[in-house]
């Protein structure tokens, strides 16, 4: 399995508070991406890295903020939690256009 | 722009029977076409992958799918379901030169026994 972690797995949290869930891998990976997954909906990009410092947006990016200060940390940001953000969140790393690998995922509930 | 249709969101099949699950896509370049598959409470994990080699595909847990271009589809197939197959799937599409993936909505696949 390629070396991918989340955290945290699980966090329940309130309307408006700041929420920062971690992808971390151990692969030296280019390429990392955050998506969220919803019923009926697949999974989305949320925002993706291509390198340390460089980001770009993704297919639902508003309300979210990311940043890659090392080859190994991928951060998604949730400035001021809400409702419709309640999902569970999926980090995916990559070298190349051929094959992504995803992580076990971040259940979020914000009430 | 790329985009992914699965046909059906829920598939129920019986344990032996044939896995059909429809994937169709849009891409106006020759894409990089994936098939994953979700365990409950998992990540995704990669069943297989067409990268412009033989249109047949075959993966891992007996799992197969065929590159139609005419037909703009790559529909997932197995010849005989078993329990553990159940699960959601998706197909995904991406821009060979692109490094982005675009998913389906996903089929949750049940077996019957």
């Amino acid at each position: 399995d390629a070396g991918i972690t989340q955290s945290p797995r699980h966090k329940v949290t309130e309307t408006g508070t700041p929420v920062t869930l971690r992808c971390h891998q151990t692969e030296n990976h280019r390429y990392m991406y955050w998506y969220r997954q919803d019923p009926g909906h697949g999974l989305r990009l949320i925002h993706y890295s291509y390198g340390v410092k460089d980001t770009d947006k993704g297919e639902v990016s508003d309300g979210y903020s990311v940043s890659r200060s090392k080859t190994e940390d991928f951060l998604l940001t949730l400035e001021s939690a809400t409702s419709s953000q309640t999902s569970v969140y999926f980090c995916a790393i990559s070298e190349s256009s051929d094959e992504q690998f995803f992580g076990p995922g971040t259940r979020l509930t914000v009430l | 722009a790329q985009s992914v249709t699965q046909l059906g969101s829920h598939v129920s099949v019986s344990e032996g029977a044939l896995v059909l699950l429809r994937c169709n896509y849009s891409s106006s370049v020759p894409p990089y076409l994936f098939w994953y598959v979700q365990y409950p409470n998992q990540g995704l994990q990669l069943l297989l992958k067409y990268t412009s080699a033989a249109t047949l595909v075959k993966g891992i847990n007996g799992f197969e799918a065929e590159f139609k271009k005419s037909e703009t589809s790559f529909h997932l197939t197995k010849p005989s379901a078993h329990m553990r197959d159940a699960a959601e799937y998706f197909c995904a599409v991406s821009d060979p030169h692109g490094n982005k993936l675009v998913f389906g909505a996903g089929t949750i696949l049940r077996v019957k026994s």
